[in-house]
């Protein structure tokens, strides 16, 4: 398995423009977690889903944040309109145990 | 609530010292307890985990931590550092008694661990 891929790896947009990241869980694993960590907040957690739904939003800070994952292999972490204040690097994790290597995003 | 503290912002320690990274925890149950490690530009990666049983707990690349209740204490250790243990190291806390379906790991803020040459 290639373990937990996200896409892209880096993203530069302007503000007010619509971001969407990605996540391909481990095959098999029941829990999917979205993070976000920066230097002044450090790890945050965002929202997770098991089996596909989701449990626990009320990390999500606000209604511009919304997070879908329509199977068991795909989920899309989305932000609309984006803010240069949601720039950090968001990880997604399979599990408790493996992370994916994050998405860097820069609000301009 | 679950909380988690690591006092140290950051830990110097010299090459083919011992090394101990600081976590205690708070939550309303009973905790299992997480150690990570962030290389620059990473994502993290899972270093070891309590359960239950033993409170010494092994992990990867010859770490160690120690679960102490009455303490509420988690600190991670080594007994000899490698240049190449120098990281950011995370402490997270899950309740065991979080309810169905419930994963939600709290995390600590960090500790930069350098080791000197």
């Amino acid at each position: 398995d290639a373990g937990v891929i996200q896409s892209p790896r880096h993203e530069v947009t302007e503000m007010g423009q619509e971001v969407t990241l990605r996540c391909k869980p481990i095959s098999g694993h029941n829990s999917l977690f979205w993070y976000r960590q920066t230097m002044m907040r450090g790890l945050e957690l965002l929202i997770y889903f098991n089996n596909n739904v989701p449990i626990d939003d009320s990390g999500m800070p606000e209604d511009r944040f919304s997070a879908k994952m329509p199977n068991a292999s795909f989920s899309t972490l989305k932000i609309q309109p984006s803010e240069p204040r949601d720039s950090a690097v968001y990880f997604c994790a399979s599990g408790e145990a493996f992370f994916g290597q994050g998405t860097r995003l820069t609000v301009v | 609530a679950q909380s988690v503290a690591q006092p140290e912002d950051q830990v110097n320690v010299a090459e083919g010292n011992p090394l101990t990274v600081k976590c205690t925890y708070s939550v309303s149950g009973n905790p299992y307890l997480f150690w990570y490690v962030q290389y620059p530009n990473r994502g993290l990666q899972f270093l070891l985990k309590y359960i239950t049983g033993d409170n010494l707990v092994k992990g990867s690349y010859g770490f160690e931590a120690e679960f102490n209740k009455s303490q509420t204490s988690f600190h991670l250790k080594k007994p000899s550092a490698l240049v190449s243990d120098s990281a950011l190291y995370f402490c997270a806390v899950r309740d065991r008694y979080s309810g169905a379906g419930s994963y939600q790991l709290t995390f600590g803020k960090g500790t930069k661990l350098s080791v000197i040459p």
